[in-house]
């Protein structure tokens, strides 16, 4: 068990929809990162947040969006849901120093479009 | 942009035996961070090894050790005394060693383990 939770396990939605995965960091860290695993495009990043604020973001669309909160857990927004966005969303977070920290996977979020 | 790459789609091991997984990447940075993870069927990410770019001595974590090899840009991961347990794709990442920096990961290797 790495300390980061993610919910739900699996989410079942409809095209056009709109979901929020939730990720509870490891106590103590400040930094919370959002990776997409899919068939077609491996590990992604999408976006990072430390301590509430938008530190870095990958190759994360426009219909996406995340946030971090004061108690430090962060929630990725997914809009406009396609097909294409079936994949596997991996919150990790690592610790208050950044620069030597490894991150830490939470178990993911298996998102289903239909 | 850093780019990781892992050759081997799959690798098949027997129980007990040895195998090595290969990963090279691609980075003008001198100093960095590389790491394995192991992904089983539950799917978790799971951080196996790590391995800074300024130590010239390779890592090992009990039956996993890595040969880092910098001027050549190679990372390749050691299982030894290979479990059923270590049947998973296992995957190579690349980390700037800026604060915060995101994970680059490799296309991943399968390896099975045979009984």
């Amino acid at each position: 068990d790495s300390g980061v939770t993610q919910t739900p396990k699996h989410l079942i939605t409809a095209t056009g929809q709109r979901v929020t995965l939730r990720c509870s960091p490891r106590s103590g860290d400040l930094s919370v990162y959002w990776y997409q695993q899919s068939l077609d495009q491996g590990l992604q990043f999408l976006i990072q947040y430390y301590n509430g604020e938008e530190r870095a973001k990958g190759n994360i669309l426009e219909r996406f969006s995340a946030q971090q909160f004061p108690d430090l857990h962060s929630e990725l927004n997914l809009s406009s849901l396609e097909l294409g966005d079936s994949a596997l969303y991996f919150c990790a977070s690592s610790g208050i120093a950044g620069f030597t920290d490894t991150q830490y996977f939470g178990p993911g979020t298996r998102l289903t479009v239909l | 942009a850093q780019t990781v790459t892992q050759s081997q789609p799959e690798m098949s091991v027997q129980e007990a035996e040895t195998v090595t997984l290969s990963c090279t990447y691609d980075t003008s940075e001198s100093d960095y961070y590389l790491f394995w993870y192991k992904q089983p069927p539950s799917r978790q990410m799971i951080l196996v090894i790590r391995q800074e770019a300024y130590k010239q001595q390779n890592a090992t974590e009990n039956r996993f050790s890595v040969n880092f090899q910098k001027a050549a840009k190679s990372f390749s991961l050691k299982i030894s005394d290979s479990q059923l347990g270590d049947a998973a794709m296992y995957f190579c990442a690349y980390r700037k060693i800026a604060a915060g920096n995101k994970l680059t990961f490799g296309g991943g290797t399968r390896v099975l383990v045979k009984p």
